[in-house]
């Protein structure tokens, strides 16, 4: 079936970097582009940005502008998202989704909880 | 900057009944690229309705979206207990290029 499975939770130090993986099946990976979202506990759903497994291409939220990088591994079928210089307020559970041409995810990977202490 | 408003915040009903939610939007949304979530607790979103009225695919008759423009509504005819969730919408294609509303928390009555 069609599903996306991410990494593992981490635990990091502020100022570090975590990346966090996006494994797909079920379909054609690279005719695809994936989001990244993430969540803060109690909080609502904020868009990080999206990174085209066709061509490479990105398009980054303003807000995580030179401090997140999106990249795609096609032989693998997954889906990177790499945050550096975290900060307290990084805490939060990071989701991969896919994306279709009307902008709509489906599926969602499970979320992988990223905690900055 | 397209910025989503969803109402109300928090909506009490019981088992049984029709629920209505509301998102708006402060720009028109082009090519009605609005679409509806719906996550339980400790789970990942789960697409609804995409295009502001398709239903996803395995997603109940029960669950239908309208709307166009700036205003979009997600209405559950017949509410299920499974159906009690945080619901959010979201936008594709304004800038910024996705936002999404803060939320709407259905909870038993």
């Amino acid at each position: 079936q069609v599903q996306l499975v991410q990494s593992g939770n981490e635990v990091k130090e502020p100022g570090a970097s975590v990346k966090v993986s996006c494994k797909g099946s079920g379909f054609i990976f690279n005719t695809y582009a994936f989001s990244w979202v993430r969540q803060a506990p109690g909080q609502g759903l904020e868009w990080m940005g999206l990174i085209s497994a066709t061509n490479g291409k990105t398009n980054y939220a303003q807000s995580f502008q030179g401090r997140v990088a999106m990249t795609t591994d096609t032989s693998t079928s997954t889906a990177y998202m790499e945050l550096r210089s975290l900060r307290s307020d990084d805490t939060a559970v990071y989701y991969c989704g896919r994306n279709y041409n009307d902008g709509s995810l489906h599926p969602w990977g499970q979320g992988t909880l990223v905690t900055v202490s | 900057e397209i910025v989503l408003t969803q109402s109300p915040g928090t909506l009490s009903l019981s088992p049984g009944e029709r629920a209505t939610l509301s998102c708006r939007a402060s720009q028109s949304i082009a090519n009605n690229f609005l679409a509806w979530y719906q996550q339980k607790p400790g789970q990942a979103p789960r697409l609804l309705i995409y295009g502001a009225s398709s239903r996803a695919t395995g997603i109940p008759d029960r669950f239908s979206g309208s709307g166009s423009g700036t205003d979009f509504t997600l209405t559950i005819s017949r509410l299920e207990p499974e159906d009690f969730a945080v619901y959010y919408c979201q936008q594709y294609g304004s800038s910024p290029l996705y936002s999404f509303g803060q939320g709407t928390k259905l909870e038993i009555k």
